[in-house]
């Protein structure tokens, strides 16, 4: 497709179960980078990726929070035992490269709602 | 820890009328974007400025980034209402060559008719 795509578009799922998020960035776009928007707020960063690696992970929350992107495509953020303040929209984006000066394109998000 | 605050956070203004919406940000950044996000939407890129004094202007707005005083402004003229949207400006950190953005506080902005 044309954007970056996300999904699922919703996820429900109940205190302590595990979920994976999936990110498909735009064709040919090396920088993938995962955001958390909580309602009224700015995006805030979590970890991000330059082809396969990961360039910067500072923003995860702890320890339950992981991300890859083997084979410098699709990526997965995935969240252990979750918890109800793990609620939020995530959002994927990404860019042609770090350096080249051009914006990051987001995706509609998948917004998690922990029960 | 950089801190990027946007101000006001609410505004309601009439058509027609013209007004500014200030980012201001704690650290060193020659780079800016600002972004818009309509309600229950993704956010969609609006500008890109790379430089102290950069100056885009797209129909009925207009950005400008000042990197000595840390500030980027986005000026509305004669607003109308398909402006209405939440609008936030993200500086680029650079960090032997990583880059992420930290993202302003957002501007709620609605035009009234």
């Amino acid at each position: 497709g044309a954007g970056v795509s996300q999904s699922p578009r919703y996820k429900v799922t109940k205190r302590g179960q595990d979920v994976a998020l999936r990110c498909d960035p735009i064709s040919g776009h090396v920088s993938l980078y995962w955001y958390r928007q909580a309602l009224g707020q700015g995006p805030e960063f979590l970890t991000y990726f330059n082809y396969e690696a990961q360039q910067d992970k500072s923003g995860l929350p702890n320890d339950r929070f992981s991300a890859e992107r083997p084979e410098g495509s699709i990526s997965t953020l995935t969240i252990q035992r979750t918890e109800q303040r793990d609620s939020a929209m995530y959002r994927c984006a990404s860019s042609l490269g770090t350096g080249i000066n051009q914006p990051q394109h987001f995706g509609d998000g998948t917004r998690l709602s922990i029960l | 820890e950089l801190k990027v605050e946007q101000n006001p956070l609410f505004l309601s203004m009439q058509e027609g009328k013209n007004y500014t919406i200030y980012c201001n940000y704690s650290t060193t950044s020659d780079r800016l974007y600002w972004y818009r996000q309509d309600p229950g939407k993704s956010l969609e890129s609006l500008f890109v400025l790379l430089s102290n004094g950069a100056v885009k202007q797209e129909g009925r707005l207009m950005a400008s980034l000042d990197t000595k005083a840390r500030l980027s402004t986005l000026h509305i003229t004669a607003a109308v209402h398909d402006l209405s949207a939440t609008y936030f400006c993200a500086v680029v950190i650079e960090d032997f060559g990583n880059e992420k953005l930290t993202f302003g506080t957002g501007t709620r902005l609605t035009i009234i008719p």
